[in-house]
């Protein structure tokens, strides 16, 4: 079965750099969810669309901005990049029925290293 | 959103049933409660949901008492598998697009 997928794994950035990170949820879901998980941390939300709109912020920096393309791939994008947004960033997608929000799933992550 | 409380970190030797209680004090009406499983450097995977009473899978069971301020994750007869960090989550399924992560619980299963 399709999972959700992302690129890239793994990613090396200098200070003040930017970066995208791409999520391409599973087909049909509706709905994508970022996540930034620093070492030893627990997974914190950042930001979430549903139906290519934004439907919920979580502790996302102003640096940081996403979208949800009408493919209903999302990308997150990161500027001027600090050396504390090292951490694995994880893209989950699920999909709303009846108004419920059943299972998130997730894809394996990109690793973000800045330098 | 209800705050969650788990235990920082467990220890289970192999073959034991592992039960693992979470305390959502303010839980809404409309809450459902959900676990999560997250290995090292890999995403959460769905456990299981429920809303009351109990609910079985084919790897956990969910108990929730009657007034819903808790729930307990039971992991029949662990195995090495199975040491990860679990996370339970609390939120309505309705608008459940703000789905927050808290301490999760780290479990060690011993040989």
């Amino acid at each position: 079965a399709a999972g959700v997928i992302q690129s890239p794994r793994h990613l090396i950035k200098e200070k003040r750099e930017t970066a995208t990170l791409k999520c391409y949820p599973i087909p049909r879901h509706d709905t994508v969810y970022w996540y930034q998980q620093g070492p030893g941390q627990d997974p914190q939300f950042l930001i979430s669309f549903y139906e290519k709109m934004q439907s919920d912020k979580g502790s996302i920096p102003d640096r940081f901005s996403a979208q949800q393309f009408s493919d209903y791939h999302s990308e997150l994008n990161m500027s001027s990049l600090e050396l504390g947004d090292s951490a694995l960033y994880f893209c989950a997608s699920s999909l709303i029925l009846d108004g419920y929000t059943g299972e998130l799933f997730f894809g394996e992550g990109s690793r973000l290293t800045v330098l | 959103l209800a705050k969650t409380t788990q235990p920082i970190s467990m220890d289970s030797y192999e073959g034991q049933e592992v039960n693992i209680t979470c305390s959502h004090n303010n839980i809404a009406t409309n809450d459902y409660i959900t676990w999560y499983q997250q290995f090292p450097s890999q995403g959460p995977r769905f456990i299981i949901q429920g809303y009351k009473t109990k609910v079985t899978n084919e790897v956990a069971s969910l108990f929730i008492p009657a007034d819903r301020k808790s729930s307990t994750l039971s992991l029949p007869r662990v195995s090495l598998s199975d040491t990860a960090v679990y996370y339970c989550l609390v939120g309505d399924a309705g608008g459940y697009q703000k789905v927050t992560f808290g301490t999760g619980t780290k479990l060690q299963v011993i040989p």
